[in-house]
């Protein structure tokens, strides 16, 4: 098994633009999250899915959308870039006992710098 | 503000010493998690612990849970210079949304 994945590793953004945060499991994981990590801080979760079809918002959703068409892929896009939005983004998926998600796998995550 | 607190932000100790690390939370949990993140990777998990448990162990790592006080410990026991990292607490919020504390600093000195 793969895990997560996640592409780009890194990537370099004009404020503005637009771009979206690939990520993939193959563990057939209900529950998938995104991250994101400022320099010494914790996460902060910005979207979530508790399955295809049904996403929602985290502690910090605004600039960033998310949809969840498949089990295996849970895309965040990046509307228009702002530098605040310059993270380490981590994606993360786990198996879930009714709505409660147990331990989380994570992606290797995307540093992404946004000038 | 964060549902999960870990306590303190740093530590430093040398191999061989016990680290305990706390952790602090505002609202009932179905379960606490903690996990570990080597500098500059994505987080691993530890362990997990139920909200009907009250200690649970995983080699050289304990974890306890108080309920009644919203809190919970993270006990490496003789620490190696490999255990150097920061260290997590995870707790369910609001419906299913995950979130994590600020982690603690756990720096151990050959």
């Amino acid at each position: 098994n793969a895990g997560v994945t996640q592409t780009p590793k890194f990537q370099v953004l004009k404020t503005g633009q637009s771009m979206t945060l690939q990520c993939a499991q193959d563990m057939n994981h209900e529950y998938m999250s995104w991250y994101r990590q400022d320099p010494g801080m914790g996460l902060r979760l910005i979207h979530y899915s508790v399955g295809a079809g049904i996403t929602d918002q985290g502690e910090v959703p605004n600039g960033y959308n998310v949809s969840r068409s498949t089990t295996e892929d849970f895309p965040l896009r990046l509307l228009s870039a702002a530098p605040s939005q310059t993270s380490v983004y981590f994606c993360a998926s786990s198996y879930s006992i009714g709505p409660y998600p147990y331990e989380q796998y994570f992606g290797p995550g995307t540093r992404l710098t946004v000038t | 503000s964060q549902q999960g607190e870990e306590d303190p932000q740093a530590l430093s100790i040398q191999e061989g010493e016990n680290a305990t690390m706390n952790c602090s939370y505002k609202t009932s949990i179905n379960n606490l998690q903690w996990y570990r993140q080597n500098s500059g990777r994505g987080l691993v998990h530890l362990i997990l612990i139920r909200s009907n448990e009250r200690e649970k162990h995983s080699g050289r790592l304990r974890v306890t849970l108080d309920t009644s006080k919203k809190s919970s410990s993270l006990l490496i026991t003789a620490s190696r210079a490999a255990d150097t990292a920061s260290y997590f607490c995870a707790t369910l919020t609001s419906g299913s949304r995950l979130t994590f504390g600020e982690g603690t600093q756990l720096t151990v000195n050959p």
